[in-house]
Formats: structure tokens, sequence, C-alpha cells
């Protein structure tokens, strides 16, 4: 597929339980993002991968919130004890970086997260 | 904060018109993104703008940016139906991550 994927497109969990979310980037992009859409509190930025550096993990909220990116390529964002308050869509981005230039990041669909 | 800050939060007009948007924000950029969003979800990506940029034109859309006053617009000439969507504006930081701090959103409407 040409654009960004994201697994499952909606996932709705009972409070305390774990979930994964997952997100295939296009190829050859090097970085990967992750962010969340909640009402109210707009898009928020959670992490973010590029290359072999260490991830960027100054947005996640809590320690429940991880994610990890295997191979340069596909991404797991995992909750665990998930509470109400986590419940949004969850957004992957991904793009190209080279150097100093920046360049658009390409979302996915998203994956619409229920806690109940 | 460096979040940007999109104002309106909704603007409706009638087919044919213009749309203004305008973001403003409180860092020193890298670069500032705008994004539509329809029915929240997927976001597509709209224009990039850098910082030593001052317009840039995509087809019916042209986004202006002025660093001395921290600001942004993004206008949509001749708008139609379905350019109903909601606008964000991203700001990506001067020395911080690729990371996109996003503002609140523009909720446009058109009506036909």
């Amino acid at each position: 597929g040409a654009g960004v994927s994201q697994s499952p497109s909606n996932k709705v969990t009972e409070k305390g339980k774990d979930v994964e979310l997952r997100c295939d980037p296009i190829s050859g992009h090097t970085a990967l993002y992750w962010y969340r859409q909640s009402l109210g509190q707009g898009l928020e930025f959670l992490i973010y991968f590029q290359g072999n550096s260490a991830p960027d993990k100054s947005g996640l909220p809590s320690d429940r919130f991880s994610a990890e990116r295997t191979g340069g390529s596909v991404s797991t964002l995992t909750i665990q004890r998930t509470q109400q308050e986590d419940s949004a869509v969850y957004l992957c981005a991904s793009s190209l970086v080279s150097g100093v230039s920046s360049y658009e990041q390409y979302f996915g669909p998203g994956t619409r997260l229920t806690v109940t | 904060s460096q979040q940007g800050e999109e104002d309106p939060q909704a603007l409706s007009i009638q087919e044919g018109e213009n749309a203004t948007m305008n973001c403003s924000y409180k860092t020193s950029i890298n670069n500032l993104q705008w994004y539509r969003q329809n029915s929240g979800r997927g976001l597509v990506h709209l224009i990039l703008i850098r910082s030593n940029e001052r317009e840039k034109h995509s087809g019916r859309l042209r986004v202006t940016l002025d660093t001395s006053k921290k600001s942004s617009s993004l206008l949509i000439t001749a708008s139609r139906a379905a350019d109903t969507a909601s606008y964000f504006c991203a700001i990506s930081s001067r020395g911080g991550s690729e990371k996109l701090v996003f503002g609140k959103g523009t909720k446009l409407t058109v009506n036909p």
C-alpha cells in the first residue's frame, strides 16, 4: 500500500486491560510519529522515532504508555492498564527526514480507542 | 506554550467566497505546516512553509508566514462545499525534534 496503515481501526476495551496499536509507515520513511486526538485536548504528540536514534518520548503522558519500532519499520504503541481518559483516536504518521531538512508528515487513518 | 493557535475557531461561508484562517505561535520555528481533517479522522497535509519563506501557493491555497509577528495565514480561494473540514496549523520548533505541535483547529463550513 502507498499510505500509512494502522490497525485496528477501532478498539473497545475494558478499563484495566492492556492494548496494542499497530502502525505500518510508508516504505522508505525513516521517521515515525504517534499522536493522539481527543475531545478538548486537540492533537497531542506522543513519541517520535528517527532511524537508529533514541526516540523522543517527551509526549508520553504516563509510564503506562510505551512504543517500539522494530527493524526501522513497523511500530507498536502499547497502553497498559487502560483508563477511561485514554479514550481517543491514536494517529500514526511517517515522513522523510534528511539532515536539517524537514518534510511533511503523512498520517494514517487512526485507531479509535474506547475504554469502558 | 509552543502550540499554534488558530483563529477563528469556526468559520461559515458561502461557496465561491474566500476563507482565511490564521495561526499564531510563540516559539522559533523550523517550519509551519497546515493540515486538513475531515470527519475527525484522516489528516491530510496541505502546505509546509519553512522559516525562511514568506509565501507559498498550492492550487487554490495560499499560505503566508510572518516570523516577526509569529503568525501564519491560510487562504482558500473560490471555496467549494468539499472544502468543509477542520484545518490545523502545526509547528516544528527550531532546535527540537521533528515532532509537530498542533493548534486546536478552525472548523470551516462552506455552504452550497
